[in-house]
């Protein structure tokens, strides 16, 4: 399986500044996806990301607040705007392998603090 | 929207059980894959289902498609502390829009008492 590398693994943010978060994987990918995990909650599909053409975006996520790049195959940024104390959440990044069916592997996560 | 309903939410079982939980949706899904996440770290895919009533295994733990293709099952055998963590189930449902999206399920949170 692909190895996904994200930076930064954690960070403590001010109320209303920026973090980009990066994601780099060993192989290039078609598909990468940002995930938000809030607190003691499941995962929640913020964007799907394909190399070449603007990200899609899941309904209650807008490219203002989230806005992502997806300059090659192996590497994507999510950008967390005007961060509020609601923002703190785990940010994962994924990629999806395909073989026949489709499986995602994700990385180690971001974990964000907005004070 | 499609949801997973994921139980039991949580559970404390000992060292040395066996442990079952399950997913249900009202929706059928192409494929079920089982994750495991440690705290500090992203989920890691244990086992992956491709066709209903599949039964696979990966050392202790065993998983199954339902032949419904609604819900899935986990299961562990002879629990161990390293087993303690949050299990995830997600499913994919049919092709729609260009992209396989995977929904997860809520989550069960395994301790095992030694």
């Amino acid at each position: 399986s692909a190895v996904i590398s994200q930076k930064p693994s954690r960070d403590i943010c001010q109320r209303g500044t920026s973090l980009t978060i990066q994601c780099q994987v060993d192989s290039q990918v078609t598909m990468m996806f940002w995930y938000r995990q809030q607190p003691g909650q499941s995962l929640t599909l913020i964007a799907t990301a394909n190399q070449g053409s603007e990200a899609t975006y899941e309904s209650g996520f807008v490219i203002d607040k989230f806005p992502i790049s997806r300059p090659n195959l192996t590497f994507s940024t999510l950008t967390v705007s005007n961060m509020s104390p609601e923002d703190s959440s785990i940010y994962l990044c994924s990629v999806e392998e395909r073989n026949g069916i489709y499986i995602q592997y994700f990385g180690a996560g971001t974990r964000l603090s907005v004070l | 929207g499609q949801q997973l309903n994921q139980s039991p939410q949580s559970m404390f079982i000992q060292e040395g059980e066996d442990v079952s939980m399950n997913c249900t949706s009202s929706s059928i899904f192409n494929t079920w894959l089982w994750y495991k996440q440690d705290p500090g770290e992203g989920p890691v895919l244990l086992i992956a289902l491709y066709k209903a009533g599949e039964l696979t295994s990966n050392g202790r733990l065993t998983a199954q498609f339902g032949i419904t293709r609604k819900d899935s099952f986990l299961n562990i055998s002879a629990s161990i502390p390293s087993d303690v963590g949050i299990y995830f189930c997600a499913g994919q449902p049919p092709y729609t829009s260009g992209t396989y999206k995977y929904i997860f399920g809520t989550g069960t949170r395994l301790k095992v008492l030694a």
